[in-house]
C-alpha cells in the first residue's frame, strides 16, 4: 500500500521569504500523480500544484514550484516571495495512474502548518 | 460555476444516532469522493462514486455507507453513531474518473458527536 510522509508538523517563514515543505512517500508503482494541497483556516481545500510521474521536469505555477526526486520518491514544495495568504495547512498526496483499482481516491499526509510572520 | 456544496455544514449529533449528509458537485462533475478528516487520523478516504455506482471503497466499518443519485448529487450516511465519528467530512467531485482529473473540495460538514 501506499504511504505518505510529512515529517514537519509545523514551520514558519517570514513575509518575502522561501520556505519550502518536505513529502516522501512510499509505492512500487511508477507511474502517478503528486499533488500539494492548501486548506486555509476554516476554508476549502483547494490544489495548489501536481506533478505527473513519468514528467522528469518540475512543476512550476507562480510562486510555487516542486522539487520532485523520483527515485528518491520525494516531492517537497517551494513556496518563494511568502505572503500572508500562504498561511494553511499543506498537504502532501498521492494518487495511482493504473486505471481500475483505487485510481479515485487521494492518499494524503498528516499536513505541515505553514506560518507567514510579517 | 458553483463550486462543490455541503449541506449541512455543521452538526451535532448523539451517540447511536444516524446522521445524513449531502453533497452536490460541481455541474458537469460525475465522480464525487467522500474523505473523513480528523486529528489524529488526518484525511482518510471513504468512498468514490461515479454515474451512480460506489467504485472504490476505503478501509471504513459498514455503518459508513453512502449513494450517488441521477443528478451526481450524493448523500453520506453514518449509522449507530460513536465519538469517534466527529470529524470533518469532505467531499470532493471531479469529472470523470480517470487518474488525471483534479479532484475539488467542498467546504465541509463538521460532525460533532456527543
Amino acid at each position: 500500500a501506499q504511504t505518505v510522509t510529512q515529517s514537519q508538523p509545523e514551520m514558519s517563514v517570514q513575509e518575502a521569504e522561501t520556505v519550502t515543505l518536505s513529502c516522501t512517500y512510499d509505492t512500487s508503482e511508477s507511474d502517478y500523480y503528486l499533488f500539494w494541497y492548501k486548506q486555509p483556516p476554516s476554508r476549502q481545500m483547494i490544489l495548489v500544484i501536481r506533478q505527473e510521474a513519468y514528467k522528469q521536469q518540475n512543476a512550476t505555477e507562480n510562486r510555487f514550484s516542486v522539487n520532485f526526486q523520483k527515485a528518491a520518491k520525494s516531492f517537497s514544495l517551494k513556496i518563494s516571495d511568502s505572503q500572508l495568504g500562504d498561511a494553511a495547512m499543506y498537504f502532501c498526496a498521492y494518487r495511482t495512474r493504473n486505471y481500475g483499482g483505487s485510481q479515485g481516491n487521494l492518499i494524503f499526509g498528516k499536513g505541515t502548518k505553514l506560518s507567514v510572520k510579517p | 460555476k458553483a463550486g462543490v456544496t455541503q449541506t449541512p455544514r455543521y452538526l451535532i449529533k448523539t451517540r447511536g444516532q444516524q446522521v445524513t449528509l449531502s453533497c452536490s458537485p460541481i455541474s458537469g462533475h460525475r465522480s464525487v469522493s467522500w474523505y473523513q478528516q480528523t486529528p489524529g487520523q488526518g484525511l482518510q478516504f471513504l468512498f468514490e462514486y461515479f454515474s451512480e455506482t460506489q467504485r472504490n471503497k476505503g478501509n471504513f466499518p459498514g455503518r459508513f455507507s453512502g449513494r450517488q443519485f441521477s443528478n451526481s448529487r450524493s448523500e453520506m450516511n453514518v449509522s449507530t453513531l460513536e465519538l469517534g465519528d466527529s470529524a470533518l467530512y469532505l467531499c470532493a467531485s471531479r469529472i470523470g474518473q480517470g487518474g488525471s482529473y483534479e479532484q475539488y473540495f467542498g467546504p465541509g460538514t463538521r460532525l460533532t458527536v456527543t
